[in-house]
């Protein structure tokens, strides 16, 4: 199985701050890896999917990028409705698998 | 509307079976790959099972395989995935998602609790 490990676990910011989750795969998925963003108790949301495409109607501030086995989620200008957990994914090769998650809180 | 609701969760004994249902509306969920997804209280995402376009071909988590199967049914344009053999470890939500681009459309989820 493909291991997805996400860092940090747990990031604090601040409101207007700039943060960066990284992601690294344990062999090569290609292009194929999403970021989801998910609150308590809902269910995740799509942010960006083939390493850097945004989801219609994700604000700016989300971006993707990496390439091979290394992969990135950064927040511009983080925003009160940002702090939540985040999940990357590859969808390469059965099973999908995920990151076991960051969860961003308020510093 | 675009949406998908999971049902059929509950409280079970090991060992035994659960059918979780999940109907789609507003689109044709036999022209997407469906998928269940779980997250134990407390923990991360886990895939489970994936069928595609509404049957066609079919995939598991290995901790589940011979265990769960996931199936289609166009008629109600609804996923099923039964449960049997249910050990305590397959306690979670289970979410359906809609594989578009990445997962673009979740359920609400429905919480199975495996308990004696």
């Amino acid at each position: 199985d493909i291991q997805m490990t996400q860092s940090p676990s747990t990031l604090s910011a601040s409101v207007g701050d700039r943060v960066a989750i990284t992601c690294r795969a344990s062999q090569s998925i290609d292009t194929w890896l999403a970021w989801y963003q998910q609150k308590p108790g809902k269910a995740p949301k799509l942010l960006i999917y083939k390493i850097s495409s945004p989801e219609s109607g994700v604000p700016s501030r989300f971006s993707g990028s990496g390439s091979g086995t290394e992969f990135t989620l950064t927040i511009n200008n983080v925003q009160p409705d940002d702090f939540a957990s985040y999940y990357c994914q590859q969808y390469n090769t059965y099973p999908w698998t995920f990151g076991q998650g960051t969860k961003v809180d308020v510093k | 509307q675009v949406r998908l609701v999971e049902s059929g969760g509950g409280v079970v004994q090991p060992g035994r079976s659960l059918r979780l249902s999940c109907a789609a509306s507003g689109f044709t969920f036999s022209h997407y790959g469906m998928h269940w997804v779980r997250q134990a209280p407390g923990k991360g995402l886990e895939w489970v099972a994936v069928i595609w376009f509404g049957g066609t071909s079919e995939n598991y988590l290995d901790s589940v395989k011979g265990r769960f199967t996931i199936s289609g049914d166009d008629s109600k344009n609804t996923v099923f995935l039964q449960m049997d053999s249910l050990k305590a470890e397959d306690t979670a939500i289970y979410y359906c998602a809609r594989k578009g681009p990445g997962f673009d459309l979740w359920g609400q989820g429905t919480l199975v609790t495996v308990s004696s």
